[in-house]
């Protein structure tokens, strides 16, 4: 079956500065990828999500960049702010797997003020 | 509003006495998930409903069971908890038959166990 493997687990910034959280994946037949925030006491909240056949995907301050050969994803958020404080989960799934996924095992991400 | 909802947010449950939490959707999705999710962890994927059709996981204890009785509502009961069960439960929904992959999750019930 499909691993997520993500780094780094805790990760603290200055803000205003950028934060990368970084994936791979196993099962090259993955092609769908989306980050989840988790704020304390709530459900996983989707923020961006990017499909293998394509290499990057921006929102705002938010991108999302996608290697198929090497198997790895990334997150970048620039210029953070204390609100994006949370959990950040990587996840892979492929859409042949009723949209099951694969999540890695998170990022605690602290911005400092 | 309000798009996955679960009830309640929080349930307190003595050992071995049987608990009921609820998920309920307005987003017509066909597929419902339910998770489980420890302290500092990944959520933990029990089972999921394809339409009507359960699919549990492998590794998901016989003590978790759940229902479907309608596209909008589905069940987990945990027949005899455990203190090992104390966590938060997320249910979430998708749409992959439309082409939505992307999952919404609820706000998570957080069970305790006395």
């Amino acid at each position: 079956g499909e691993n997520v493997e993500q780094h780094p687990s805790t990760l603290s910034v200055q803000e205003g500065d950028s934060a990368v959280i970084k994936c791979t994946y196993s099962d090259s037949a993955s092609n769908y990828f989306p980050w989840y925030k988790q704020e304390l006491g709530k459900g996983p909240q989707l923020i961006i999500d990017i499909r293998s056949n394509v290499g990057e995907k921006k929102d705002q301050r938010i991108a999302v960049t996608l290697n198929k050969t090497a198997k790895h994803f990334s997150l970048h958020i620039t210029e953070t702010q204390p609100e994006d404080s949370a959990v950040y989960f990587c996840a892979a799934s492929k859409n042949t797997n009723a949209g099951k996924s694969t999540f890695g095992d998170g990022t605690t991400l602290t911005v400092k003020p | 509003d309000a798009m996955v909802i679960q009830n309640p947010r929080y349930q307190v449950t003595q050992f071995g006495k049987p608990v009921t939490l609820s998920c309920s959707q307005t987003l017509n999705h066909n597929v419902m998930y339910w998770y489980q999710q420890k302290s500092s962890q990944a959520p933990k994927l029990l089972f999921h409903y394809y339409d009507k059709d359960f699919n549990n996981e492998a590794d998901t204890p016989d003590n978790f069971q759940s229902r479907r009785p309608n596209t909008s509502f589905c069940f987990l009961d945990i027949r005899s908890p455990g203190l090992g069960d104390a966590a938060m439960y997320l249910c979430a929904t998708s749409s992959p038959r439309t082409g939505g992959d992307e999952q919404y999750f609820g706000p998570g019930t957080r069970l305790t166990v006395t």
